[in-house]
C-alpha cells in the first residue's frame, strides 16, 4: 500500500497534555500535509511540510519530516477541547496525494 | 464568504436509482476532486479535473460520471446506485494541478442507498 499510514489508530488524553501522531509512507515524496477532520466536516488543512524540510511550526502545531525513515509527526501542545477531531496525514507526490484512515484524537476536559 | 460548497449534505435514496451531487468553489482555484469516504474513515480520491480537463480517473465504476461546465464547478452523476456506494463523497479544490497546495474541501454529502 503506498497510503500514508497514521498511529495511534486513537489517542485519548487529559486536556492541557501533548498529542502526538504519527505518520509513515512508503513512496518517494515532494511534500507531506496534515488535516484535520472535525465530526461531520470536510478535512481542513493544517500544516504542508516540503520534502526538503524537517521541522514545521504554525502556532500549538509541530510537525516533523524525516525522509530517510519515511514518516513524520504531528505534535499538538496544550490540548484543547476543540481540538477533538480526527487527523489525516497525506504523503504527496507530484500527482496525488495518499491518504490514510487518520488519527481520532479525543480530548478529556 | 469564499468556500468550497456542495449539496445536498445529506443524499437517501433507492438502490438503482440516479443522483447528482454538485459542487462549486469561489477561491479561484484551477483544479477539482472528488474524494469518498468510507464507513473507516479512508478517504480515496476518485477524479480530479485541472481547468475543465480530466486529469485523474481513478479506478471507478461507470456509473459515476463527473462533468465540469466550468472551472468552478465539478458536479458528480451517480447512476443506478447500488448499497456499496453508500459514503460521503467530498469536493475539494486547489491552486494547482501538482499537490504542492493546500487543498479545500467541501463539508461532504452523506450518501445512503438503500
Amino acid at each position: 500500500s503506498q497510503q500514508g499510514e497514521e498511529d495511534p489508530q486513537a489517542l485519548s488524553i487529559q486536556e492541557g497534555e501533548n498529542a502526538t501522531m504519527n505518520c509513515s509512507y512508503k513512496t518517494s515524496i515532494n511534500n507531506l500535509q496534515w488535516y484535520r477532520q472535525n465530526s461531520g466536516r470536510g478535512l481542513v488543512h493544517l500544516i504542508l511540510i516540503r520534502s526538503n524540510e524537517r521541522e514545521k511550526h504554525s502556532g500549538r502545531l509541530r510537525v516533523t519530516l524525516d525522509t530517510s525513515k519515511k514518516s513524520s509527526s504531528l505534535l499538538i501542545t496544550a490540548s484543547r477541547a476543540a481540538d477533538t477531531a480526527s487527523y489525516f496525514c497525506a504523503p504527496g507526490s507530484n500527482y496525488q496525494l495518499i491518504w490514510g484512515a487518520g488519527t481520532k484524537l479525543i480530548i478529556k476536559p | 464568504d469564499t468556500a468550497v460548497s456542495q449539496t445536498p449534505k445529506y443524499l437517501v435514496t433507492q438502490m438503482g436509482n440516479d443522483k447528482s451531487i454538485k459542487c462549486e468553489q469561489n477561491l479561484g482555484h484551477d483544479t477539482m476532486y472528488w474524494y469518498k469516504q468510507d464507513s473507516k474513515k479512508f478517504l480515496k480520491i476518485m477524479f480530479s479535473y485541472n481547468n475543465k480537463e480530466l486529469i485523474i480517473n481513478e479506478t471507478v465504476p461507470n456509473r459515476f460520471s463527473p462533468k465540469s461546465p466550468d472551472k468552478a464547478h465539478l458536479n458528480l452523476h451517480i447512476n443506478s446506485l447500488e448499497l456499496g456506494d453508500s459514503a460521503v463523497y467530498f469536493c475539494a479544490s486547489s491552486q494547482a494541478r501538482v499537490h504542492n497546495s493546500p487543498l479545500h474541501f467541501g463539508n461532504g454529502t452523506r450518501l445512503t442507498v438503500t
